[in-house]
């Protein structure tokens, strides 16, 4: 079964609020990897962590890997945040990343 | 700086036909991944590399092969092309604890 389960599949915002992502694990994870896909098809790294926090302008992201799960949280998000945002974690028996199914972000006006 | 670079960034490819899809590191990374991505999914891991001269399975490696010549070139070899096989192709690198460095994609379409 698919190691990550990755939350919601589609979001949609308003500029200028916030919501969060999230991404569940089924097993021990010992690093967890945030991407954005941009308008080209490439993958732009957003964050990664082997635990605790991380915070970068209107984005942080935090990774419990007792509790097996990781989030990304956007604050006052802006039109060119739409996008689709993916989490991809290692687990410890190899450093192969498995990925979330991804979010479909939309931000309006 | 540090890099890794896919060829050919798209293909069209007939059905039964041979492909291969190349990736080169510059990271001097052990690890090497190939993954797939179809519209509406995320990543699924195809074939991953520790080392050099060695592949190993990933999760949906039917109809793929691997290659690592060298530690810096890793290949995903379609021997017979099929229609399903039409997707996104991302290769990357990585060591122990640093983060996973993406290359830009190889779109495949096989008609």
């Amino acid at each position: 079964g698919d190691q990550v389960e990755q939350s919601p599949s589609a979001l949609s915002l308003h500029e200028g609020t916030g919501s969060a992502l999230r991404c569940n694990f089924t097993t021990t994870m010992r690093a967890v990897q945030w991407f954005r896909k941009n308008s080209r098809g490439s993958l732009i790294n957003l964050f990664y962590l082997a635990s605790g926090t991380k915070e970068n302008g209107r984005l942080k992201s935090a990774f419990d890997s007792k509790e097996r799960y990781s989030t990304l949280h956007i604050r006052d998000a802006q039109l060119e945040d739409s996008g689709t945002y993916f989490c991809a974690a290692e687990a410890g028996d190899n450093n192969a990343p498995r990925f979330g199914a991804g979010t479909k972000l939309s931000v309006k006006p | 700086e540090a890099a890794v670079t896919q060829s050919p960034r798209s293909k069209v490819a007939v059905t039964g036909g041979k492909v291969t899809l190349s990736c080169h590191q510059t990271n001097n990374h052990d690890y090497m991944y190939w993954y797939r991505q179809d519209t509406g999914h995320g990543l699924r891991l195809i074939h991953y590399s520790y080392v050099a001269d060695s592949t190993e399975k990933g999760d949906i490696p039917d109809g793929y092969k691997a290659s690592r010549p060298s530690q810096e070139n890793f290949s995903l070899i379609l021997e017979l092309a099929s229609l399903s096989q039409t997707a996104v192709y991302f290769c990357a690198s990585s060591d122990p604890n640093q983060a996973p460095l993406f290359g830009e994609g190889t779109r495949l379409s096989v008609l």
